[in-house]
């Protein structure tokens, strides 16, 4: 059973360019999910898929980010006209829906924009 | 106001000795999950244990266990046994709602752990 994983795991870019993470969860997992986390802080929710519907974003996603999942599977989140502001890490999780959802992390892309 | 609420930034314990990480939460509702993950400086998240909000005993993963106080709403991780491995950031987080539709996790600031010989 393979994990949840990311590329690139590390990503830098200078302001103004366009940026996509790929997220490829565990094999099964129904459910997806994106995280940010910036220094000193926890994961901050930031969109949600159920196979290939995104059925949540949160109000931190503006609209400068995207992501799709489209056929249910990987997924990409992608950052156009970057800003400083979003260095970060930007973490993927992954779920079966059931009671108890247990979210599943993969190892992250940390993002450093200059 | 803060959902989860990590009071301790950092925590010192010496090998093989027990901790206890703090964690606070707020939340109205009935059914909920409450979660630790242990983050080391890669960067991943490694879940840890879970506990819900209707289970009447204390959730129990190895040498974790989660110190579960419903009506002070605390969840507490307790780690026997420390080792230097146990050294990393962690975090606990909550699902409001138990069922159904697609359940974000809340986080805290996080404690970072010190395991010293």
């Amino acid at each position: 059973d393979t994990g949840v994983s990311q590329n690139p795991r590390h990503k830098i870019t200078k302001r103004g360019q366009n940026v996509t993470f790929r997220c490829d969860p565990i094999s099964e997992h129904n459910r997806l999910y994106w995280y940010r986390q910036t220094l000193g802080q926890g994961p901050e929710f930031l969109t949600y898929f159920q196979n290939e519907a995104q059925l949540e974003k949160s109000r931190l996603l503006s609209d400068r980010f995207s992501a799709e999942r489209p056929k249910g599977s990987f997924s990409t989140l992608e950052i156009q006209r970057t800003e400083q502001g979003d260095s970060a890490m930007y973490l993927c999780a992954s779920s079966l829906s059931r009671n108890q959802e247990t979210q599943y992390f993969g190892p992250g892309t940390r993002l450093l924009v200059l | 106001a803060q959902k989860i609420t990590q009071t301790q930034p950092g925590m010192f314990v010496q090998e093989k000795e027990a901790v206890t990480l703090d964690c606070t939460y707020d939340t109205s509702d009935q059914s909920y999950g409450l979660f630790w993950y242990k983050q080391p400086s890669s960067g991943e998240m490694i879940f840890l244990i879970y506990q819900g909000s209707y289970d009447e005993q204390n959730a129990t993963e190895g040498r974790y266990s989660l110190n579960f106080q419903k009506a002070r709403k605390s969840a507490n991780l307790v780690i026997s046994a420390s080792q230097l491995g146990d050294s990393a950031m962690y975090f606990c987080a909550m699902r409001e709602g138990l069922t159904g539709g697609g359940n974000k996790l809340t986080f805290g600031t996080g404690t970072q752990l010190k395991v010293e010989l």
